[in-house]
C-alpha cells in the first residue's frame, strides 16, 4: 500500500505564474487534509476535504488560494499569481472515513519556490 | 483547540531514553494529545496519542498526568535516526486531522 503521494516534490514558479500541487491520498482514504509550512516555522492548516466536498477552509488564505477532492483523481491546491511569499512546503495529509480515526498519514511535500 | 508549550531543543545521547515534556494546561475532557515527528524537512510522522491513560507502542510511551495538564513522550532507546523536531498537539477524536502544529522540541541524538 503506497503512501500518501504529492508531486512535483519541487516546483519553481515565477511570479504571477500558477502552481498545482497534487496529492493522491493512501488507497482507502477519502479525507485529505493540505498544511502549509514557512522556512523554519511548524505547520498550518489550511484545508480539509472529503470527496468533492469541502469540509473547512478556515486556513485558506481568501484569495489566489483554491482546493479541490475529486471524485476521480488526486486532490489539487491550486494557487494563482503566485507571490514570493507562497515559498514554502506543502504537504498533504489523508485519514480514513471512520469517527474514531486519530491518525494522518502525510506525504513528502511539494517544496514550492518563487522567484 | 488547546495550546501546548514544548521546550525549543533537548539532546539525548545515543542509547539513552528520551523523555519530551509537553504542557496542555487548557486541555479539556474530550481532547486527546497527540505527538507527531518531523525528520528533516520530510512529511510529519504519527508517534502515538492518547486521552487519559498511558499509552505505548512499538515506537514510544506516552505518560499523561492524572490532571491532564501535562504529558511527556518518551522514546525508550533514542538513535540517531531519532533525531527530528517532535510536536506535541491537543485535538479532538475526528478532527485529529486538522492539527495545530507549534514550534515542538528539536531533538538531537548523539553518539
Amino acid at each position: 500500500n503506497a503512501g500518501v503521494m504529492q508531486n512535483p516534490r519541487h516546483l519553481v514558479r515565477r511570479r504571477g505564474q500558477e502552481a498545482r500541487l497534487r496529492c493522491s491520498p493512501m488507497k482507502g482514504h477519502s479525507h485529505v487534509y493540505w498544511y502549509r509550512q514557512l522556512p523554519e516555522e511548524g505547520l498550518k492548516f489550511m484545508v480539509y476535504l472529503q470527496k468533492e466536498n469541502i469540509i473547512d477552509e478556515s486556513g485558506m488564505p481568501k484569495e489566489r488560494f483554491s482546493a479541490e477532492f475529486p471524485k476521480e483523481g488526486p486532490s489539487i491546491l491550486r494557487i494563482q499569481q503566485v507571490v514570493r511569499g507562497d515559498s514554502a512546503a506543502y504537504f498533504c495529509a489523508s485519514s480514513w472515513d471512520s469517527p474514531m480515526n486519530t491518525e494522518a498519514f502525510f506525504g513528502q511535500g511539494t517544496r514550492l519556490t518563487v522567484v | 483547540d488547546a495550546k501546548t508549550t514544548q521546550p525549543t531543543s533537548m539532546d539525548c545521547a545515543e542509547g539513552r531514553a528520551a523523555n519530551l515534556p509537553c504542557n496542555h494546561s487548557t486541555i479539556s475532557g474530550n481532547e486527546y494529545v497527540y505527538w507527531y515527528r518531523q525528520i528533516h524537512s520530510q512529511g510529519p510522522q504519527y508517534i502515538i496519542h492518547g486521552l487519559k491513560n498511558n499509552e505505548t507502542n512499538e515506537m514510544a510511551s506516552l505518560i499523561i498526568t492524572e490532571d491532564r495538564k501535562s504529558s511527556t513522550l518518551i522514546l525508550p532507546h533514542a538513535t540517531l535516526r531519532d533525531t527530528a523536531v517532535y510536536y506535541c498537539i491537543v485535538g479532538g477524536t475526528g478532527t485529529a486531522s486538522k492539527l495545530t502544529f507549534g514550534t515542538g522540541t528539536r531533538l538531537q541524538v548523539t553518539l
